[in-house]
C-alpha cells in the first residue's frame, strides 16, 4: 500500500483569495484513480473532484483538480466563507487510502 | 433520491464486538450494481477506508482491518452491516457508510452517510 502526502498542513487564506492545496503519491496512481473530498465537523465528507480533474455533481466550478501519476493539486480559484475546511485527496484503486488532509482556514 | 443511514450503539466496551447498520433508501439495494462502503474518522485524525461489499456480498478488506472485519449485506432490507472485532480505544471514531459514484469498483464514494459516533469505553 502507498502513501498520499498532503502539504500544507494548513492553509491559511482570506475569502477571495486563490487556494493550492498538493497531494503527492508515493507510488504512480493508476488511470488517474485520485479524488478530492471536502469535510467539515459533524458532516459528512463531500466529493468534490474524480478521476483527478473531473468535478463531480453540483460542484462549483471555482473547485478544479490537475496532475497525474504521483502530483495532483486541487485549486479553488477564489475562496467562499463555506470553503474553509479540511480537503482529503484519496487513491481509489484496489486498496483506497486517504491523504492526511490539509485544512484550509481563515486568516 | 439515494439516503443512507447508519444505526447502532453509541458505546462499546473495549475487546468486545462492534456492530453497525447501514440502511438504504431512496434507490433500489438489489441488483443495482453498486460497492458498499464503510470508512471511519477517529476524533482529531483523518478518514480510514474499513472495507466494501457488492450487492452479491463479495467483500474488500482494508488489510491493517482485515483480520477483525466482517461486513454483510441483507437485500431483503436494503442494509449492509459491519462487524469490527476485539475492540480498543483506537477504534473510537464517526463510521459512515457510503455508496460508490459509478457502478465500477474504481471509483470515489459519492454518497454518504451523516456518520454515527461510537466511543470504546469501559
Amino acid at each position: 500500500e502507498g502513501v498520499l502526502t498532503q502539504s500544507p498542513d494548513t492553509l491559511p487564506l482570506s475569502p477571495g483569495e486563490r487556494a493550492t492545496l498538493s497531494c503527492r503519491a508515493s507510488q504512480s496512481i493508476t488511470n488517474r484513480n485520485l479524488a478530492w473530498y471536502q469535510k467539515k465537523p459533524g458532516q459528512a465528507p463531500r466529493l468534490l473532484i474524480y478521476a483527478a480533474s473531473s468535478r463531480a455533481t453540483g460542484i462549483p466550478d471555482r473547485f478544479s483538480g490537475s496532475g497525474s501519476d504521483t502530483d495532483f493539486t486541487l485549486t479553488i480559484s477564489r475562496l467562499e466563507p463555506e470553503d474553509f475546511a479540511v480537503y482529503y485527496c484519496q487513491q481509489y484503486g484496489t486498496s483506497p487510502f486517504f491523504g492526511g488532509g490539509t485544512k484550509v482556514e481563515i486568516k | 433520491q439515494l439516503q443512507l443511514q447508519e444505526s447502532g450503539p453509541g458505546l462499546v466496551k473495549p475487546s468486545e464486538t462492534l456492530s453497525l447498520t447501514c440502511t438504504v433508501s431512496g434507490d433500489s439495494f438489489s441488483g443495482s450494481n453498486y460497492y458498499w462502503a464503510w470508512v471511519r474518522q477517529p476524533p482529531g485524525k483523518g478518514l480510514e477506508w474499513i472495507g466494501d461489499i457488492f450487492y452479491t456480498g463479495s467483500t474488500y478488506y482494508s488489510p491493517s482491518l482485515k483480520s477483525r472485519v466482517t461486513i454483510s449485506v441483507d437485500t431483503s432490507k436494503d442494509q449492509f452491516s459491519l462487524r469490527l472485532s476485539s475492540v480498543t480505544a483506537a477504534d473510537t471514531a464517526v463510521y459512515y457508510c457510503a455508496r460508490k459514484m459509478s457502478t465500477s469498483y474504481f471509483s470515489p464514494w459519492g454518497h454518504w452517510g451523516p456518520g454515527t459516533l461510537v466511543t470504546v469505553s469501559s
